[in-house]
């Protein structure tokens, strides 16, 4: 079965320092993967997603991931976080085949962005 | 343009009582999707429609829960006997149905059982 691991529950940065969020998958082969962001009280919006074209995906808000088959991760990242960067991410899986399109959900981590 | 909309936006209901979730995706999208966000459980995966058909029910907890969905747009998701453990956020996602698309997420109904 397919599945995504988000190692962090809580990451914590300053502003203006990079961001790195960690996410690992299972899969016997190339999934379709996702970053979604979840801001307090709203909707979850899509951040940026992988489906076997580039490895080196470049979201909204200056956010990016890299799929890496071999160490299987797709980690998110940004160069300098930003206050508004405060709200939880969550790594997301999209199993291919079958009779579903549905997503497979990490635990999700919490970005908090320091003064 | 307007995008997935979800109401109530809050209910309060009591154990026991049923009740009914509406969700509007944005219009032409074919696929809907309903999942669950609870803090024991994280995001789950609910029901999945593809026009007014439902060809993924597995997430569907039990059979309190049933969905569906007529003309190819509107969604209801009712829950019968509520219980405690149902207090969730309750999302409501579309897309164009085809393999490679985006799910587009509404705000979500937060539903309280007391």
């Amino acid at each position: 079965a397919q599945s995504v691991t988000q190692l962090d529950s809580h990451v914590s940065v300053s502003e203006g320092t990079p961001v790195l969020l960690r996410c690992n998958y299972s899969s016997s082969y190339s999934p379709s993967l996702f970053w979604y962001v979840q801001h307090p009280n709203k909707g979850l919006q899509l951040l940026l997603k992988y489906t076997s074209a580039a490895t080196l995906v470049k979201g909204i808000n200056g956010f990016e991931a890299e799929f890496k088959k071999s160490e299987t991760s797709f980690h998110l990242t940004k160069p300098s976080a930003h206050m508004s960067d405060a709200a939880e991410y969550f790594c997301v899986v999209r199993p291919l085949g079958g009779a579903t399109n549905k997503l497979i959900f990490g635990t999700g981590t919490l970005l908090a962005v320091q003064p | 343009g307007a995008g997935v909309s979800q109401s109530p936006s809050n209910k309060v209901t009591e154990k026991g009582k049923d009740v009914e979730l509406r969700c509007d995706p944005i219009s032409g999208h074919t696929a809907l999707y309903w999942y669950r966000q609870s803090l024991g459980q994280g995001l789950e995966f609910l029901i999945y429609f593809q026009g007014n058909s439902a060809p993924d029910k597995s997430g569907l907890p039990s059979d309190r829960f049933s969905a569906e969905r007529t003309g190819g747009s509107v969604s209801t998701l009712t829950i019968q006997r509520t219980q405690q453990e149902d207090s969730a956020v309750y999302l409501c996602a579309s897309s164009t149905g085809t393999s490679s698309d985006t799910q587009y997420f509404g705000p979500g109904t937060r539903l309280t059982v007391l």
